[in-house]
């Protein structure tokens, strides 16, 4: 089936300006993750999804982040007024629930900012 | 808070030998430890994962050991190729949470 599915490919903007990044989990998954990979770097937790409720936002690195979920489905990142540090490739990942392991990843929306 | 690390970060080896890549992990409470390869550009790809009853796992070309005791975990690529040059990342979930906490990555050159 389809795999997980993340848009734009690639966004550039102007600093100051919001952005929003979607992403489109594997049908049935209930669980929704977003990471956040900047240049070189690990994978940084940003905010966990179980359906529609978001039990842990532990990782989002400022009130400028905020993420909604529709239901099962499509969840939106957005940045507001954007910085050069949130420079990254922002990558989506759903698993079939919360305790299910093996979490799929998308292919990433690449954000820069200049 | 809790912490994965990993080594080398860089790793070249010529075709045909063996890789291996080592994490160590902060939360003695983890119960589940994947690695994914990430080629340039691509999205991070599950190779094999192992949890915390289990001591070794073997996929074909890939083994994944755990020692549960000293808190680290290893990735084994046997009869390495060419194609196995990428990015490899471990990543462990800790107790009471539901996201992956990432190395920072091994960067596998395989020379031909």
């Amino acid at each position: 089936g389809a795999g997980v599915s993340q848009s734009p490919s690639n966004k550039v903007t102007e600093k100051g300006k919001d952005v929003e990044l979607r992403c489109d989990p594997i049908s049935g998954h209930t669980a929704l993750y977003w990471y956040r990979q900047r240049l070189g770097q690990g994978l940084e937790f940003l905010i966990y999804f179980q359906g529609n409720s978001a039990p842990d936002k532990s990782g989002l690195p400022s009130d400028r982040f905020s993420a909604e979920r529709t239901g099962e489905s499509v969840s939106t990142l957005t940045i507001q007024r954007t910085q050069q540090e949130d420079s990254a490739v922002y990558l989506c990942a759903s698993s079939l629930g919360g305790g299910a392991d093996t979490q799929y990843f998308g292919p990433g929306t690449r954000l820069t900012v200049l | 808070g809790e912490n994965v690390e990993q080594h080398p970060s860089t790793l070249s080896v010529q075709e045909g030998d063996s890789a291996v890549i080592k994490c160590t992990y902060s939360d003695s409470a983890s119960n589940y430890f994947p690695w994914y390869k990430q080629e340039l550009g691509k999205r991070p790809q599950l190779i094999i994962d192992i949890r915390s009853n289990v001591g070794e796992k073997k996929d074909q070309r890939i083994a994944v050991t755990l020692n549960k005791t000293a808190k680290h975990f290893s990735l084994h690529i046997t009869e390495t190729q060419p194609e196995d040059s990428a990015v490899y990342f471990c990543a462990a979930r800790f107790a009471g949470s539901y996201q992956l906490t990432f190395g920072k990555g091994t960067k596998l050159s395989v020379i031909p």
